[in-house]
C-alpha cells in the first residue's frame, strides 16, 4: 500500500532557530503534498497545498515566508520552519494522495516543540 | 457554524458494545473521510466514501448525499478500537483539500 514516511517525529529546538520536517513517499510519486497542522485537542488545519515542480498554495493566514515548503521530487516535500517560536510548538503532519486512486495516506506527523 | 460537525464529541462505551458515530456537512462534496487518529498522533485513513456504504471488519460507514450526513459504525467494540474518528470532506473534483470535523474521541473500556 501507500505508504509515507515523515521525519523527524519529535524535535525540540531554541526559539529562533529553523526546523525542517521531511515527508516522502516510499511507494509511489506523489504530485500533491499536503502539510497540516494540529494543536492540543484541536482538529487538523491545512497550512499549505505542495505541488511538484512548483510554488506551494498556502492557506489564509499562514505566513509563507516563515512555513517554506520545497517539493523538489514527486516523492519527497519539506516543510521548514523558519525563526521558530513558542507559538510554533505544534504537531505538524502531511498527506499525499495517488490522484484518481482514492488513496489518501498521512505521515506519522512530527511534533515541534519550540522553548 | 463548522463545515463539518461530528457528534459526539466524546464517546466511552463498554467493550462490545456498537458505536456509531456522526458526521454532518453543509457544503457540496466529491468525496468524505473517515480517519482515525491514534494517542500518538499517527492517522489512518478508514474509508473514503461518495455513495452508499462501505464495509471493513467491524467497521461500516454509511453516507446519504442528500442529506450531507455520514455514519461510522464499530460492531464489537474492542479497547483497541480507543482512538479519535475524523470526518473529513473533500469539497470539489479534482481538488484533494479536506476540510476536518473536530473529531469523536472514543474510549472503550474492557
Amino acid at each position: 500500500g501507500a505508504v509515507v514516511s515523515q521525519h523527524p517525529s519529535r524535535v525540540i529546538c531554541k526559539s529562533g532557530t529553523s526546523v525542517k520536517i521531511e515527508c516522502r513517499s516510499l511507494d509511489f510519486q506523489a504530485t500533491t503534498m499536503f502539510w497540516y497542522r494540529q494543536f492540543p485537542k484541536q482538529s487538523l488545519m491545512l497550512m499549505a497545498t505542495s505541488n511538484e515542480g512548483s510554488k506551494a498554495t498556502y492557506e489564509q493566514g499562514v505566513e509563507k515566508d516563515k512555513f517554506l515548503i520545497n517539493h523538489a521530487s514527486l516523492t519527497l516535500s519539506t516543510l521548514t520552519v523558519t525563526s521558530a517560536h513558542p507559538e510554533d510548538s505544534s504537531f505538524y503532519i502531511c498527506s499525499a494522495s495517488i490522484s484518481g486512486a482514492n488513496v489518501l495516506t498521512f505521515g506519522a506527523g512530527s511534533r515541534l516543540t519550540v522553548l | 457554524k463548522n463545515e463539518v460537525e461530528q457528534s459526539p464529541q466524546n464517546l466511552t462505551a463498554q467493550e462490545g458494545e456498537f458505536i456509531t458515530i456522526n458526521c454532518s456537512y453543509s457544503v457540496g462534496i466529491s468525496a468524505l473521510h473517515w480517519l482515525q487518529q491514534h494517542p500518538g498522533g499517527g492517522i489512518v485513513s478508514l474509508f473514503m466514501l461518495s455513495s452508499g456504504k462501505k464495509k471493513h471488519g467491524r467497521l461500516i460507514a454509511t453516507i446519504n448525499i442528500q442529506e450531507k450526513h455520514s455514519s461510522l459504525h464499530i460492531t464489537a467494540s474492542h479497547p483497541r478500537d480507543s482512538a479519535v474518528y475524523i470526518c473529513a470532506v473533500m469539497e470539489g473534483f479534482g481538488n484533494e483539500k479536506l476540510t476536518f470535523g473536530t473529531g469523536t474521541r472514543l474510549t472503550i473500556i474492557p
